[in-house]
């Protein structure tokens, strides 16, 4: 089956220590990106990248760091950095050709930092 | 800076009852707009894709319509069923920002009664 994972499902840490984040897809997509989204609010963007290593900032990148070293995967690590870590962590690809860029999001990740 | 809302938060129906989901933007130079479903603790499964030179697309019981001179976009749910109960969101792809970023609205939750 095509598509993207995101491992773990929940995620459980405590304050001041560093996190990271899996998300892999099989859909030969060549951008893939990370979101954060709280209760009551829009996704909004940490990071995205368009081609292996390379990629850029989103609107809340503060205390966040991403990898792009294989096409298939994204991982994102939560810092210590992060004021308020505690989110639904969401990633997403697409695909540059075709000019639609539709994006697909993968099941999505619960960070619980206490 | 692109701003996406949607109205109402909530919304809740009899089984049957054809709906519709409203969105509106800010800025009318997107590239598309895309509708998204929510089911709890889930990711996002893209509904349909408007292109800005497309007025209107349909899967099924769902057609979702742009007028991007007024920053509107509607999603129309025919017969609604229980099935239908999620969060629906928008998100519209900005002209002039980096390529294949989204920015989304908050969403509305549909609660559709038995």
């Amino acid at each position: 089956d095509g598509g993207i994972t995101q491992s773990p499902k929940y995620l459980f840490r405590k304050e001041g220590q560093n996190v990271t984040l899996s998300c892999e897809q099989n859909l030969n997509h060549d951008a893939m990106y990370w979101y954060r989204q709280d209760p009551g609010q829009g996704l909004r963007l940490i990071y995205y990248s368009q081609i292996v290593n390379d990629f850029q900032k989103g609107d809340i990148a503060e205390g966040y760091s991403v990898s792009r070293e294989k096409k298939e995967s994204f991982p994102l690590t939560v810092t210590s950095a992060q004021k308020n870590p505690t989110a639904f962590y969401l990633c997403a690809s697409s695909a540059l050709a075709g000019g639609t860029y539709e994006q697909y999001f993968g099941p999505g990740t619960r960070l619980t930092v206490t | 800076k692109q701003e996406v809302t949607q109205i109402p938060a909530a919304l809740s129906v009899p089984e049957g009852e054809n709906l519709v989901l409203n969105c509106s933007f800010t800025d009318s130079a997107i590239y598309n707009l895309q509708w998204f479903r929510q089911d709890p603790g889930k990711g996002l499964t893209s509904l349909l894709l408007i292109q800005s030179s497309q007025r209107e697309q349909t899967s099924g019981r769902l057609n979702a319509s742009l007028d991007k001179s007024s920053g509107r976009s509607t999603l129309y749910i025919a017969a609604s069923q229980p099935g239908d109960s999620a969060t629906y969101l928008c998100a519209v792809r900005p002209k002039g920002g980096s390529q294949g970023n989204l920015i989304f609205g908050k969403g509305t939750k549909l609660s559709v009664k038995p």
